[in-house]
């Protein structure tokens, strides 16, 4: 599975939106982005994922270069409890089912203060 | 539906001591994952299982095993503790496949003296 690069922390005033970035400069053609959260020490969280397309759920939207090497995470209205360390993922998510083991493999991620 | 479920929430040990944690899950996923995060870092992949009977060794599996005897239990087993094993213990789950979504329990804190 391809590395990513985040940044360590970042803040985000209460109300704004936040942007968190994430590059994946390796991903190859079917490895897909994945991102999750992790509140104060909780299981972390599903967000959103993406292949090479713009993505948006209740949660969140994520942009996705057309190179595909980065990626953007925006929470469009962040609040106080959006506090959380940010985790950008970056894998296999193909038709192979023998050889996918969904393994998620965790970097350090980015830290987001939402301050009021 | 509890989703995944841990037990216990919290251990204390001491060196030498053994110790098996459980990770149930009510939503007949066939993937279940045992990760360890230490302070200050993301998880890391501890154990994994794509099916009942079946487990595989991910990136930290020394000094733990695994068994998977029923689908929705994955239990983690520490032999004999060390001061090294000190961490928060998270177990997660998801479809066959791992197309899906992983879903995390909330965690077993685990102390070794």
């Amino acid at each position: 599975d391809a590395k990513t690069t985040q940044p360590t922390s970042m803040d985000c005033a209460e109300g704004r939106a936040a942007n968190l970035p994430c590059n994946h400069s390796t991903i190859s053609g079917n490895e897909y982005v994945y991102w999750y959260r992790q509140i104060h020490s909780q299981g972390p969280q599903y967000i959103i994922h993406g292949l090479k397309n713009n993505e948006t759920n209740e949660m969140a939207s994520l942009i996705i270069t057309e190179d595909r090497k980065s990626s953007t995470l925006i929470l469009p209205h962040a609040t106080l409890r959006d506090t959380a360390v940010y985790y950008c993922i970056v894998r296999v998510a193909g038709p192979d089912y023998s050889s996918n083991t969904g393994k998620l493999i965790f970097g350090q991620g980015t830290t987001l203060q939402v301050k009021p | 539906n509890a989703g995944v479920t841990q037990t216990p929430k919290f251990r204390v040990l001491k060196t030498g001591q053994s110790m098996t944690l459980l990770c149930a899950q009510d939503m007949n996923h066939e993937y279940m994952y045992w990760y360890r995060q230490d302070p200050g870092m993301g998880l890391r992949l501890i154990h994994y299982s794509v099916g009942e009977g079946t487990t595989a060794k991910g990136e930290v599996p020394d000094g733990y095993n695994v068994s998977r005897l029923k689908k929705q239990n994955f239990l983690l087993g520490l032999e004999s503790a060390a001061p090294s094993q000190t961490s928060v213990y998270f177990c997660a789950s998801t479809l066959a496949g791992g197309l899906g979504t992983q879903y995390f329990g909330p965690g077993t804190r685990l102390l070794v003296l």
